[in-house]
């Protein structure tokens, strides 16, 4: 079945730091790749997405490239600031159908002025 | 109206009660998704409709949970007879369903969290 696994949180960091969150995901065929977040007190959005291997995912400064030789989605900003704290969760949609999101577990950033 | 809305935000139950939580989609969305949420984790797949239709209810953990989208817009998730283990939060989601290619944005309501005493 589908599957996507996220490194263990929390991370803390200082403002201005470099942001890596891994994403590992198992699915058959060529799925869909997302990004999203839930800032406190907020519902989940969709931060980035990309559709197919190699695309680059980007949005407030965050990227993540969908590479399928590693079934992977890093997601990385180069400078995170205080506003970037929240849950982010990574999610992927099956091939061929417009169909339910498959979430990883979620890693909880805070990040320090 | 602009995004997801759901109500009610919170729902506290005593064991064994009923409970009923709406769902109103984007307008115009043709897809409608439920996940369920439980504390610390990702949101988990309960059902999906195509308008009225709904087309995949696998993820629905128990003959307790039953959704409905009569008109093809707003949807209702029912719980009866509700237990400790379903105090979670219930997500709804909504998608424009216009790629077959499983890239559609899904689109999520604030939830609403439900605490079963």
């Amino acid at each position: 079945g589908n599957s996507v696994t996220q490194m263990e949180g929390p991370v803390t960091l200082s403002e201005e730091a470099f942001l890596t969150i891994n994403c590992t995901y198992t699915a058959t065929g060529y799925p869909s790749l997302f990004w999203y977040v839930q800032y406190p007190g907020e519902g989940l959005q969709l931060l980035l997405k990309a559709t197919k291997a190699d695309d680059k995912g980007s949005n407030k400064g965050f990227e993540a490239t969908y590479r399928k030789e590693t079934t992977s989605f890093h997601l990385e900003k180069g400078s995170v600031q205080v506003s970037d704290s929240a849950v982010y969760f990574c999610a992927l949609n099956p091939s061929g159908a417009n169909s339910k999101l498959t979430f990883g577990k979620g890693i909880t950033l805070s990040v320090r002025p | 109206g602009a995004g997801v809305s759901q109500s009610p935000r919170y729902k506290v139950a005593k064991r064994g009660q009923d409970v009923a939580l709406r769902c109103d989609p984007i307008s115009g969305h043709v897809s409608l998704f439920w996940y369920q949420q439980a504390l610390g984790q990702g949101p988990e797949f309960l059902t999906y409709f195509q308008n009225e239709a709904q087309l995949d209810k696998s993820g629905l953990p128990s003959d307790r949970f039953f959704a409905e989208r009569p008109e093809g817009s707003v949807s209702t998730l029912k719980i009866q007879r509700t237990q400790q283990e379903d105090s979670a939060v219930y997500l709804c989601a909504s998608s424009l369903a216009v790629s077959a290619g499983g890239g559609d944005t899904q689109y999520f309501g604030p939830g609403t969290r439900l605490t079963v005493l």
